[in-house]
């Protein structure tokens, strides 16, 4: 059961442009979602993250919206770079049931990202 | 500064044998997780520690799989009697603590091929 959705496995976007990453959830417990970027061979490294009861975070060329209603985040770009050429994973976290303070993070499957320049 | 590092960067083993694979998190860095990321998939919880308990080991796909940490920093996973389906990059991160809106540092990952 994929908590966390990534639908598309690849996007090409020309600089300059926007590129608009998307991520599908079906647990209405999760209260945080984050955004990884990974170039190959390393590890992801954090990007952006917005809470529950946000429904956008900004940060420089980067904005994240959540839409709860429809369980959907989406990661904006602008403008692309080259450089932003990479693998975005979308992460969501909830508390583990019956712990404390334990939580829990699910991945998604990943969005290759490639900036035509 | 100091990262996240792994060890060994690429391990090859023979089907049966047992790998240890070594994590040492940022210093002050109370919580430390282990995942895997299997080709073309992403990335699969495995076991999470706070300090040196693991109050989450649900990921551990089997009871080939067991993890420790130790003094509240360095952790080592262990495979034992490989499978080829264990092959993967398996990629620890660590966090100030484990609340939810604390962004892990991943590590560089340690690349496991059991021929």
């Amino acid at each position: 059961d994929q908590q966390v959705k990534q639908n598309s496995p690849s996007l090409s976007v020309q600089e300059g442009r926007i590129s608009i990453l998307n991520c599908d959830y079906t647990n209405s417990m999760f209260d945080y979602f984050l955004w990884y970027k990974k170039y190959p061979a390393e590890g992801p490294t954090f990007l952006i993250s917005i809470s529950s009861i946000k429904d956008k975070n900004e940060d420089g060329r980067f904005t994240v919206f959540l839409n709860k209603s429809a369980k959907h985040l989406s990661l904006h770009i602008v403008p692309s770079q080259p450089g932003d050429s990479a693998v975005y994973f979308c992460a969501a976290s909830a508390a583990v049931i019956g712990t404390s303070g334990t939580y829990k993070y699910i991945f998604g499957t990943g969005t290759r990202l490639k900036v035509l320049a | 500064g100091a990262g996240v590092s792994q060890s060994p960067s690429n391990k090859v083993t023979e089907k049966g044998k047992d790998v240890e694979l070594r994590c040492d998190p940022i210093s002050g860095h109370t919580a430390l997780y282990w995942y895997r990321q299997s080709l073309g998939q992403g990335l699969e919880f495995l076991i999470y520690f706070q300090g040196n308990s693991a109050p989450d080991k649900s990921g551990l796909p089997s009871d080939r799989f067991s993890a420790e940490r130790t003094g509240g920093s360095v952790s080592t996973l262990t495979i034992q009697r490989t499978q080829q389906e264990d092959s993967a990059v398996y990629l620890c991160a660590s966090s100030l603590t484990g609340g939810s809106r604390y962004e892990q540092y991943f590590g560089p990952g340690t690349r496991l091929t059991v021929t």
